[in-house]
């Protein structure tokens, strides 16, 4: 059975930086792209990033672009996103998933809250 | 990037009666490899999203078949045969054709 497991979110100051990681079993995770969404509260869902199975491609939102990283462990099925110099607006639950277009299985969520 | 619109926005419906949701897109859906990634998502509260139907009309397994999807173009449509209680949440549909790949504002489905 798929199960995608999101953590690392919590409470930073603006600038403040955060790592979130998504634990993946019940699937060969190295066939899979894999992408990062975020839902900010009470809005919809915006895409952030996708990386490909071997992490050689890499796309990012241009939200996110320069301050935002991905990357992916497939020897630990683990998906991850850096975030670096956060700003108020990066406040959301951030989900990932499979296949960036489609969205077959989804995380949990993990909500990061960026405030002083 | 590729604007997705939803109609109605809030859908109050009876339960055993028929509801319908439109998504437009700004941009004709075809990818280079002949699908058309037009996906819809169930959300209920609290809860994170749940895909209901892939590529415009083939409905994920576990999904009743009272939900389904059509369309075609930059026009798609989701249906629900005859509404039940479990069926109130928020309904995204969402293209993966385009980068960056977006949502719909959602459509909020309640009993009336």
């Amino acid at each position: 059975q798929v199960h995608l497991v999101d953590s690392g979110g919590g409470l930073v100051e603006p600038g403040g930086s955060l790592r979130l990681s998504c634990v993946d079993s019940g699937f060969t995770f190295s066939d899979y792209y894999m992408t990062w969404i975020r839902q900010a509260p009470g809005k919809g869902l915006e895409f952030i990033s996708y990386i490909s199975p071997s992490g050689t491609t890499i796309t990012y939102a241009d939200s996110v672009k320069g301050r935002f990283t991905i990357s992916r462990d497939n020897a630990k099925n683990s998906l991850y996103l850096q975030m670096n110099n956060l700003r108020a607006e990066d406040t959301a639950v951030y989900y990932c998933a499979r296949r960036p277009r489609e969205l077959d299985y989804w995380g949990q969520g993990t909500l990061v809250t960026v405030s002083s | 990037d590729v604007v997705m619109t939803q109609s109605p926005l809030s859908l109050p419906v009876t339960l055993g009666q028929p509801a319908s949701i439109s998504c437009k897109s700004s941009q004709r859906l075809v990818y280079s490899d002949g699908n058309t990634y037009l996906n819809w998502f169930q959300q209920r509260p609290g809860q994170s999203p749940r895909r209901l139907i892939y590529k415009v009309s083939n409905r994920d397994s576990g999904v009743p078949d009272r939900f389904s999807g059509s369309g075609s173009g930059t026009d798609f449509t989701l249906k629900i045969s005859r509404v039940e209680a479990e069926d109130v949440g928020v309904y995204y549909c969402m293209q993966g054709t385009h980068w960056p790949f977006t949502f719909g504002p959602g459509t909020k489905v309640d009993i009336k």
